[in-house]
């Protein structure tokens, strides 16, 4: 599959192929997080969430991993489709009732 | 379950007007957030309200407000609009904040001219 180290704001990445977006938060404090899927013209879609007592949890196709060394995330995609061409926000909070989004990256399938 | 309903969903006002826009969150949902997302500026966070009470505000200018009724329905005004108001308004429901999980609806869309 293909992965991006650091962050980027764009991935481009084969149908079929696994995909994996990175993302480094700020906070150390932060214990929760989420990511976001959104598509032009709609909002943000959650996808999947970790708290800070896990450093891994898997849903369908989808895979997060949290290190808090290095106050990273990331989502894994598993078997990228055509439909999961959009635009990937992480968010962290520190239980303050807001979101922190990172600045996202562009997904694009190619077919 | 219904979603978060967002109305309107497109609106163009004039420098120096007013404008309100409203959140319907899921039933039984307490928690309204309101984000605003420029291209520039991505994802910011406005303010957040839980039982009619605001418990958070990001770093906006007093000319964004807002306010949550009895049955968690939420409005947000900004006044005397700015070209720089233009963007994508988004509000975000939660059973009850914090690590509960966020639900956004699809949006309203304010173009300032």
């Amino acid at each position: 599959g293909e992965s991006v180290g650091l962050h980027l704001p764009t991935l481009s990445v084969q149908e079929g192929d696994n995909s994996i977006i990175n993302c480094a938060y700020s906070n150390s404090a932060s214990d929760y997080f989420i990511w976001y899927k959104q598509e032009s013209g709609k909002g943000p879609q959650f996808i999947i969430d970790i708290r800070s007592n896990m450093d891994k949890r898997q849903g369908q196709r989808v895979t997060v991993l949290l290190n808090k060394t290095v106050k990273h995330l990331s989502l894994q995609i598993a078997a990228t489709q055509p439909g999961d061409s959009a635009v990937y926000f992480c968010a962290e909070s520190t239980n303050d009732y807001k979101l922190s989004f990172g600045a996202g990256t562009t997904v694009t399938v190619r077919a | 379950k219904a979603g978060v309903t967002q109305t309107p969903r497109y609106l163009i006002k004039t420098r120096g007007q007013q404008v309100t826009l409203s959140c319907s969150p899921i039933s039984g949902h307490r928690s309204v957030s309101w984000y605003q997302q420029t291209p520039g500026q991505g994802l910011q966070f406005l303010f957040e309200y839980f039982s009619e009470t605001q418990r958070n505000k990001g770093n906006f200018p007093g000319r964004f407000s807002g306010r949550q009724f009895s049955n968690s329905r939420s409005e947000m005004n900004v006044s005397t609009l700015e070209l720089g108001d233009s963007a994508l308004y988004l509000c975000a429901s939660s059973l009850a904040g914090g690590n509960y999980g966020y639900t956004f609806g699809s949006g309203t869309r304010l173009t300032v001219v």
